[in-house]
């Protein structure tokens, strides 16, 4: 059974386009999160919801906006892609609580040309 | 700034075990250690974290020093599938959500 899902695996699209990644997690958790692992292979958070509310914003550019529909769901769209956002995106997700381990997605990788 | 530094890099032959060390001298006492590995460009894995006293489940061994300023994962008998980078992470918390900081972790080889 699939725990945390990404769709799609692999996105490939030109500079100026809008897309987005979808994150679903059937875990029953309440915080979910989004990483972003660049090409020197850091991975940084960007952002974290709790049961819908925004509770991290990593100093993200405003062209991404994370959408959380339900606690299962937290979708990211990007605006106006740019080269830069060229990347593997992962989501994550944690039951709130003082050990809330994150349990991450399998990745989208996101290819701006 | 990740507040972990680990080796760039170790070997270890199958069947033996691996021993992966980390510092976090500036660890606060309320601070979780976890660590996590990324096999390839798949999603990070939890493995394991403690907080201050030695942690085993079915895949590694945490061992934390008194002072808690490092630590070091145990793999007991490394295999060829524990091929991966091995982060060590300090779990931040804001109260409703946890921040991972990755660093650039250690690149575990494991050779037969």
């Amino acid at each position: 059974d699939t725990a945390v899902s990404q769709t799609p695996k692999y996105l490939v699209t030109q500079m100026g386009n809008d897309k987005s990644i979808k994150c679903e997690q059937n875990l029953g958790h309440d915080t979910m999160y989004w990483y972003k692992q660049d090409s020197k292979k850091f991975l940084k958070i960007m952002f974290s919801y709790n049961n819908k509310e925004l509770i991290i914003n990593e100093t993200v550019p405003n062209r991404f906006s994370p959408k959380s529909p339900d606690k299962a769901h937290l979708n990211l769209h990007i605006n106006s892609l740019e080269l830069g956002d060229s990347a593997v995106y992962f989501c994550a997700s944690s039951l709130m609580g003082s050990t809330d381990t994150q349990y991450f997605g399998p990745g989208t990788r996101l290819t701006v040309l | 700034d990740a507040k972990t530094t680990q080796p760039p890099s170790m070997d270890c032959a199958e069947g033996r075990a691996a021993n992966l060390p980390c510092n976090h001298s500036t660890i606060s006492g309320n601070e979780y250690v976890y660590w996590y590995r990324q096999i390839h460009s798949q999603g990070p894995q939890y493995i394991i974290h403690g907080l201050k006293n030695n942690e085993t489940n079915e895949m590694a061994s945490l061992i934390i020093t008194e002072d808690r300023k490092s630590s070091t994962l145990i793999l007991p008998h490394a295999t060829l599938r524990d091929t991966a980078v091995y982060y060590c992470i300090v779990r931040t918390s804001t109260g409703t959500a946890s921040k991972l900081t990755f660093g650039t972790g250690t690149r575990l080889q494991v050779t037969l």
